[in-house]
């Protein structure tokens, strides 16, 4: 079993949908969980951080993370076709734990005018 | 946010050859930095972690050899790929952390290697 499950897609949805990304995981050592938005042969972007369970919001973007289930999600509002491209969850114990990332598969969005 | 820049973004090489690419953070100063490899519709692989001033610490797998590592600054980190192969040929990105968001990993733009 991976450390950290995505569904890899791809997801279509139409312009101005509600699009719904999710990760779960097996460590509960996990404490900071991050989005990264990567378009194709780029690096990844940091979309979204938050540490501990909550929500949080940053435009159209929200994320939320569940600690009890184990599991984090990220919204896009009123998605856009320049939102097309694939989304990494990646979360970790922390810098005093060697502070290494772990990353789900990635979800491949894209966004249809 | 924080900016890092990765050189060359795109290398074609002979079999045999050395290549090194360059990550470097560009205003702030990256104690720690990460280097990964992507192979394609595949997520992030970490291939080590590099410390400034001294030794890179390699995940299992990835050959010390092969991969050399060197965090001279805390500005910049070089990754080599020693005698490249064509099974080398792949996708590096580098990442970086601040002193302040020591949680937060910034990416550069990556390099694409092909080896002849």
């Amino acid at each position: 079993q991976k450390e950290v499950e995505q569904d890899p897609g791809p997801l279509s949805v139409p312009e101005g949908a509600i699009v719904s990304l999710n990760c779960t995981y097996s460590n509960s050592a996990f404490q900071y969980f991050m989005w990264y938005r990567q378009y194709s042969r780029k690096g990844p972007e940091l979309l979204m951080y938050t540490y501990s369970s909550g929500n949080k919001e940053d435009g159209r973007f929200t994320a939320q993370v569940d600690k009890s289930s184990k599991y984090i999600s990220l919204f896009i509002r009123d998605s856009q076709p320049s939102d097309s491209a694939t989304y990494l969850c990646a979360m970790s114990a922390g810098y005093n734990q060697g502070g290494k990332l772990i990353f789900g598969q990635g979800t491949e969005l894209s966004v249809k005018p | 946010g924080a900016v890092v820049s990765q050189h060359p973004s795109w290398v074609i090489c002979k079999s045999g050859t050395s290549v090194k690419i360059e990550c470097r953070s560009l205003d702030f100063q990256a104690t720690t930095m990460f280097w990964y490899r992507q192979f394609p519709k595949q997520s992030l692989m970490l291939m080590a972690t590099s410390n400034e001033g001294s030794k890179a610490t390699y995940e299992q797998g990835v050959e010390k050899d092969k991969f050399l590592i060197n965090h001279a600054s805390l500005t910049l980190s070089t990754l080599t790929v020693t005698s490249a192969h064509p099974e080398d040929s792949s996708f590096y990105i580098c990442s970086a952390q601040t002193g302040l968001e020591r949680n937060i990993q910034y990416f550069g733009a990556g390099t694409r290697l092909s080896v002849l």
